[in-house]
Formats: structure tokens, sequence, C-alpha cells
């Protein structure tokens, strides 16, 4: 399976702490997407970082992929209450000379932020 | 504003019926996807659709069928032969090989 794996399960932090997720996935990619999901809400895409980057930024998001390991953090610095929220990493599967892009996800990162 | 929209947010039915889930979108993308969630666990793909009348299988399509007469709507319907159907469903749409995806808020389907 190509599917990624989220470590932790769960992060629980307070408000202005940084946090920090890692995805951990099995097969070559061609790129990596990080998603967010509000509870009860469908998922909203973050950011994508390509198998060629090392590092991404988005606002106070920051996130690194590492091919050799297979692996990707996403890291939010100073976070807020509203940032509550699950997070996925996906990757995807494109075949070659082909447009389909299918994603495989993982299971999550559940964050919780105090304030 | 452009967007997805499924519905009904929440369903509910009794084992052995089929029921059909909406997905619409005015993005004007040409692919659409199913998913699953169940507690605790990832998305799991049960069909896509890159074009008009043409979609394919994912990885757990048995027990579902979907169509796809128009670019706008992609729905699906679970039968009475999907062994464990009370799950979450999203739907999502991307442009083709862009393999970015927009997620509708999905619809809770509940099978007593």
């Amino acid at each position: 399976s190509q599917q990624g794996e989220e470590d932790p399960q769960a992060l629980s932090i307070q408000e202005g702490e940084n946090a920090t997720m890692n995805c951990s996935y099995k097969t070559s990619i061609n790129n990596l997407q990080w998603y967010r999901q509000n509870s009860g809400r469908g998922l909203v895409h973050l950011i994508l970082i390509r198998s060629n980057e090392r590092e991404k930024h988005s606002g106070r998001l920051r996130v690194t992929l590492d091919t050799s390991k297979k692996s990707s953090s996403l890291l939010i610095t100073a976070s807020r209450a509203a940032d509550t929220a699950s997070y996925f990493c996906a990757t995807d599967a494109y075949n070659r000379g082909s447009t389909l892009g299918r994603l495989y996800f993982g299971r999550g990162t559940q964050l919780t932020v105090w304030p | 504003d452009g967007g997805i929209t499924q519905s009904p947010k929440y369903l509910f039915r009794k084992e052995g019926q089929n029921v059909t889930l909406s997905c619409e979108q005015n993005l004007n993308h040409d692919a659409m996807y199913w998913y699953r969630q169940d507690p605790g666990q990832g998305l799991r793909l049960i069909y896509y659709s890159q074009i008009v009348n043409d979609f394919q299988k994912g990885d757990i399509a048995e027990g579902y069928s979907v169509s796809r007469e128009k670019k706008e709507s992609f729905p699906l319907t679970v039968t009475s032969a999907q062994k464990n159907p009370t799950a979450f469903y999203l739907c999502a749409s991307s442009i083709l090989g862009d393999g970015l995806l927009h997620f509708g808020n999905g619809t809770r389907l509940t099978v007593t």
C-alpha cells in the first residue's frame, strides 16, 4: 500500500506553541499534500510539495520532504485555537504517461490547541 | 462562489435499501472522486471519473455504483450489497492531472 501514515495520532498543545506532525509513506511519489479537516466537514487543501522540493512555506505552515526517508513533516507555528482539526497527508500515484492522479490518505493527526 | 455541494448532510436508511448520495460541482473540473471515511481511518477511494460517461473503480468499489452523465454531477449509489454502509462519504473534484482535491462537506449515512 502507498498509504501515508501520520504520527502522532493525537497532539494537544497550548496556543502560541508550535505543532509538528509527521507523515511516512511507502513508495515513490511525485508529490505529497497536506489537508485539514474540521470535525464533520470536508477536507481543505493546505499545501503541496513536489518530490524535487525539500521545504515549502505557506503563512504559518512549513512542510519538509525527505524522499530518501520517505517522510514529510508539517509544522504549524504560533498555533491558535482555530487550528484545532485533523490533519492528513496524501500521496499521489501517477502512472507513467498518464494524467491520472489518485491520492492515498493516512489516518490523520488530531490536533487540539487549547486557549 | 464555486464549490462542491453534497446533499443531504445526514441520511438514514433501513438495511436492504439502496440510497443515492448527490454531488454537484461548479468548478468546471473534469475529475471527480468519491471517498469513504470511517472513524479513526483515512479516506478510502470508492470510484473516480476523469470525463463524462467514464469512471473507474477505486479501492473499495464493491457494493457501490456511480454515474457521470454530466460534467457537474457524480452521484453515488450505496446498494444493499454493501455490507457495512454506515460511514461519512466525501465527494471531491480536481483539474485533470492537477491532483489537488477540492472536497464537499460530506454526507453522513446511517443504515440500521
